[in-house]
């Protein structure tokens, strides 16, 4: 059964890069036509997609946080992560990492979330 | 952006009733690319639906999803009490939104 777990830092301070790795197990990253993606959640409020990648390269964003987003894949490791740069306060938020069947969704199966807080 | 907006903002129904979620956009959506999700206080979401009408895996039958273009349906044919939760649409044909989805509570 594929599995995704959210890890890194809970508290980042604005200005900065927040840096969050998915770790896939039970199943191959790159062993099948999926793309890896990450969805975030302010507290209390909905869901925004921030982007996706194919495990051969390609990386797809929202155009809203494309230029602060990069996100990669560590096919050695199983993993791949996300960067977002210059965060603020609006940037905190629960950041899940999921599993997509086209570039930008249907989702599943999702990691559990882990909360960012941008504070100083 | 394609804008899904979902209604009613609140669904108030007893288990055994049936429920009706609606989820329309601002334009229409490519190829059929609307999902729904449910999501449960303090879990990740679930999909339910994909492709506007097929369900997920182990998801069961009383869940079903109709629409295309711009209106999409989500019914919940007899409503259990594991079914009360807030529910998104989401559209996954040009980038990608989500409703601002609708909470489904306990008569």
């Amino acid at each position: 059964q594929l599995q995704l777990q959210e890890s890194g830092p809970g508290l980042v301070k604005p200005s900065e890069t927040l840096s969050l790795t998915c770790t896939v197990s039970g199943g191959s990253i790159s062993s099948s036509n999926y793309y890896w993606g990450w969805i975030r959640q302010p507290s209390g409020k909905g869901l925004e997609w921030i982007g996706s990648m194919y495990y051969g390269g390609s990386a797809y964003y929202n155009p809203s946080l494309k230029s602060r987003v990069t996100i990669s894949v560590d096919t050695s490791k199983n993993q791949f992560s996300l960067k977002l740069s210059f965060v603020t306060a609006a940037d905190t938020a629960v950041y899940y990492c999921a599993r997509h069947s086209t570039v930008a969704g249907p989702s599943t199966p999702w990691g559990q979330g882990t909360l960012v807080t941008v504070s100083s | 952006e394609i804008v899904l907006t979902q209604s009613p903002g609140t669904l108030s129904l007893s288990p055994g009733e049936r429920a009706t979620l609606s989820c329309r956009a601002s334009q229409s959506v490519s190829s059929g690319y609307l999902a729904w999700y449910q999501q449960k206080p303090g879990q990740a979401p679930r999909l339910l639906i994909y492709g506007a009408s097929s369900r997920a895996t182990g998801i069961p039958d009383r869940f079903s999803g109709s629409g295309s273009g711009t209106d999409f349906t989500l019914t919940i044919s007899r409503l259990e009490p594991e079914d009360f939760a807030v529910y998104y649409c989401q559209q996954y044909g040009t980038s990608s939104t989500f409703g601002q989805g609708t909470k489904l509570e306990i008569k």
